[in-house]
């Protein structure tokens, strides 16, 4: 997990954007992926990029990866309670499919 | 309909049991995968199939024996369990083991396994 960074909190008011950082460390042909964990739940597939993609925009969420500073954001717009979760983001190489890097994950806290 | 199920969600066993962890997927796919996430949250693949056959083995203790009886399930045996076991594990499933534009992987609701 160490090759793939994340902060560990992140505090945002009800209706307020989230913005989720993450950098990563290879260069290779890359997918980059944010997964949303609840508690005691299972791993739920938010969004992912290739790495030869600078963005992608789905419904709330919007993912802006910066190649050169090798840095991954994920923006919730609009965040509300039940986004309140740990978000992880996640690389893999087309050469080491399966093989995932996970970082350790980033706790979002949703308040009122 | 969940994609990929595992059984049991919660498991607490002693010591030095044998216990499984079983996993189906109903998407149709063709590659399955163990990932184990301990309690710093990391997650580590430990084992991957494809079509039955074994294809990504990690550095993981012969106590644990995955068996895929047909490419739609992917079971996990543990033998002779100790503590540093206790972690989650999940299952996932994917079309295919290579990396190509839309093919991802999805991971199951995950299994708490506790070793007391």
């Amino acid at each position: 997990g160490e090759d793939v960074e994340q902060s560990l909190f992140l505090s945002v008011r009800e209706g307020d954007s989230s913005v989720i950082n993450c950098t990563y460390t290879d260069s290779s042909s890359t997918y980059l992926y944010w997964y949303k964990q609840e508690p005691g739940a299972g791993l739920q597939l938010l969004t992912y990029i290739f790495s030869n993609m600078d963005m992608k925009q789905d419904q709330r969420l919007t993912v802006l990866l910066n190649k050169k500073d090798k840095h991954l954001s994920l923006r919730i717009a609009d965040t509300q309670t039940g986004d309140s979760a740990i978000y992880f983001c996640a690389e893999m190489t087309t050469d080491s499919w399966g093989k995932f890097q996970f970082g350790a994950g980033t706790q979002v806290v949703v308040t009122p | 309909d969940t994609a990929v199920s595992q059984t049991p969600k919660y498991l607490v066993t002693q010591m030095g049991n044998d216990k499984s962890i079983k996993c189906e997927q109903n998407l149709g796919h063709d590659t399955m995968y163990w990932y184990k996430q301990d309690s710093k949250k990391f997650l580590k693949i430990m084992f991957s199939y494809n079509n039955k056959e074994l294809i990504i083995n990690e550095t993981v203790p012969n106590r644990f024996s995955p068996k895929s009886p047909d490419k739609a399930h992917l079971n996990l045996h543990i033998n002779s369990l100790e503590l540093g076991d206790s972690a989650v594990y999940f299952c996932a499933s994917s079309k295919s083991p290579q990396g190509a534009s839309g093919n991802t992987i999805y991971f199951g609701e995950g299994s708490w396994l506790t070793v007391v």
